[in-house]
């Protein structure tokens, strides 16, 4: 079975600048999370989907980010514009119902310079 | 408010056992995970645990502790492959339901 794919795998931008990753999950895994790990951290949550519904997203800065998950089974998490703090990792997991185990993706390291 | 505490850094030898601590204090509980993970690389689950008690897999094993909040994971035959980042996380609960909260991660680096 595959595991959750995640695109691109390094991402170097300059600031201001927009970028875009994104996430298959594993198939039948109806729950679908972002994460964000910056360096010597646990991983942070940024927005849970259910399906194609964004179901907790209190810790995404809306104010440049965004997601979607559209029929529900890929995202994709867009920052725009980026800043030097967004450099980071970032996760994407999926899981079967909420309380399951979650699967996690390679990531996406994120330099912004 | 939310805060899970494990050390930053242990160091082991091959053969030796290691004991993790993780201590939680989080507005609701709905069990905690213990996740490996490698540098570079994507955490991996190792364990959940949501009653008191130990639960054992193989080399690893997990503690719980609700009413201390408290948990460890004991690793035993230690081996090299061993080295990595070791995060306790938890389940808790909020407006919209689940979600898992992590501790900063353990680093743990085995020698020979």
């Amino acid at each position: 079975e595959a595991g959750v794919v995640q695109s691109p795998r390094y991402k170097i931008i300059e600031k201001k600048q927009p970028v875009a990753f994104w996430c298959n999950p594993i198939s039948g895994h109806n729950t679908l999370y972002w994460y964000r790990q910056n360096l010597g951290q646990g991983p942070e949550l940024l927005i849970r989907y259910e399906n194609e519904e964004a179901v907790d997203d209190s810790q995404l800065p809306k104010d440049r980010f965004s997601a979607e998950r559209l029929k529900g089974v890929d995202s994709t998490l867009k920052i725009q514009p980026a800043e030097l703090g967004d450099s980071a990792v970032y996760l994407c997991a999926s899981s079967l119902p909420p309380g399951y185990e979650q699967y996690f993706g390679p990531g996406t390291r994120l330099t912004v310079t | 408010g939310q805060n899970i505490d494990q050390p930053t850094e242990m160091t082991a030898t091959e053969g030796a056992i290691v004991q993790i601590n993780c201590t939680y204090q989080t507005s609701g509980f709905n069990g905690l995970f213990w996740y490996q993970q490698h540098a570079g690389e994507a955490p991996t689950f190792l364990s959940y645990n949501v009653l008191d008690g130990l639960e054992e897999k193989g080399r690893f094993s997990s503690f719980l502790s609700r009413s201390k909040g408290y948990s460890y994971l004991l690793l035993k035959e230690l081996q090299m492959k061993d080295s990595a980042s070791y995060l306790c996380a938890v389940r808790g609960a909020n407006q919209a339901g689940t979600a898992l909260i992590f501790g900063k991660g353990t680093t743990l680096s085995v020698s020979s």
